[in-house]
């Protein structure tokens, strides 16, 4: 089946700084991938739609400016958690659409834990 | 506003029995609807789907009902195992195969527990 990798599987910051997560296809290519953030006990909500070589989507409450998203190959997305504070701890998910082989399934990665101090 | 509702937050089941999941939708341009299964810490995993035109869609252990008269889907796991107890996700999409068409919109999950 599809495999999405996530890198770091957890990181701790400090406020301020700046994070970058990595979402990976590994065995597909994904002209669409998604991100989500997840708050204990609660659903995953969709943050923003990216697109191979395009600006990405991104859903309303959701600031472009401090989650920046660059997809820039067919089996690589990047969010960028930009001067993060502690509301910005979460659970972030990737997932990729391997595109008309399945129709709307999503293959998400294992999540990345971010903690901000 | 939440497009896909799993009003239940928990359900217990003895091993062996039948576990029914239930999910709610809102949204008449949904057409094609999945059930994720999920771990703490872990990404979710597809455990299966059904497009609109069907009404039932069964794989091994595992069967999904939708009704669309009534915007309701359920999932049905015969028979419920220990290995099953996680948070089961439901999610729903509208018509389109790629691009921003396909983005999920998920409800809140049930966590389901299967008791030895």
């Amino acid at each position: 089946g599809a495999v999405v990798s996530q890198h770091p599987s957890w990181v701790i910051c400090k406020s301020g700084t700046s994070v970058k997560i990595e979402c990976r296809s590994l065995d597909f290519q994904a002209t669409t991938m998604f991100w989500y953030r997840q708050f204990p006990k609660q659903s995953l909500m969709l943050m923003a739609t990216s697109n191979e070589g395009s600006k990405a989507t991104y859903e309303q409450g959701v600031e472009k400016d401090k989650f920046l998203i660059n997809h820039a190959s067919l089996t690589l997305s990047t969010l960028t958690v930009t001067s993060a504070h502690p509301e910005d701890s979460s659970f972030y998910i990737c997932s990729a659409n391997p595109g008309l082989r399945t129709y709307n399934e999503q293959f998400f990665g294992p999540g990345t834990r971010l903690t901000v101090l | 506003d939440q497009q896909v509702k799993q009003n239940s937050p928990s359900l217990s089941v003895q091993e062996g029995r039948i576990s029914i999941l239930n999910c709610d939708y809102t949204n008449s341009m949904f057409d094609y609807f999945l059930w994720y299964k999920k771990y703490p810490a872990e990404g979710p995993t597809f455990l299966i789907s059904i497009s609109s035109i069907k009404d039932k869609n069964e794989d091994g252990r595992f069967t999904v009902f939708l009704n669309k008269s009534a915007k309701h889907l359920s999932l049905h796991i015969v028979p419920s195992q220990p290995g099953d107890s996680a948070v089961y996700f439901c999610a729903a999409s509208a018509a389109g195969y790629t691009g921003a068409n396909s983005k999920l919109t998920f409800g809140k999950g049930i966590t389901l527990s299967v008791r030895p």
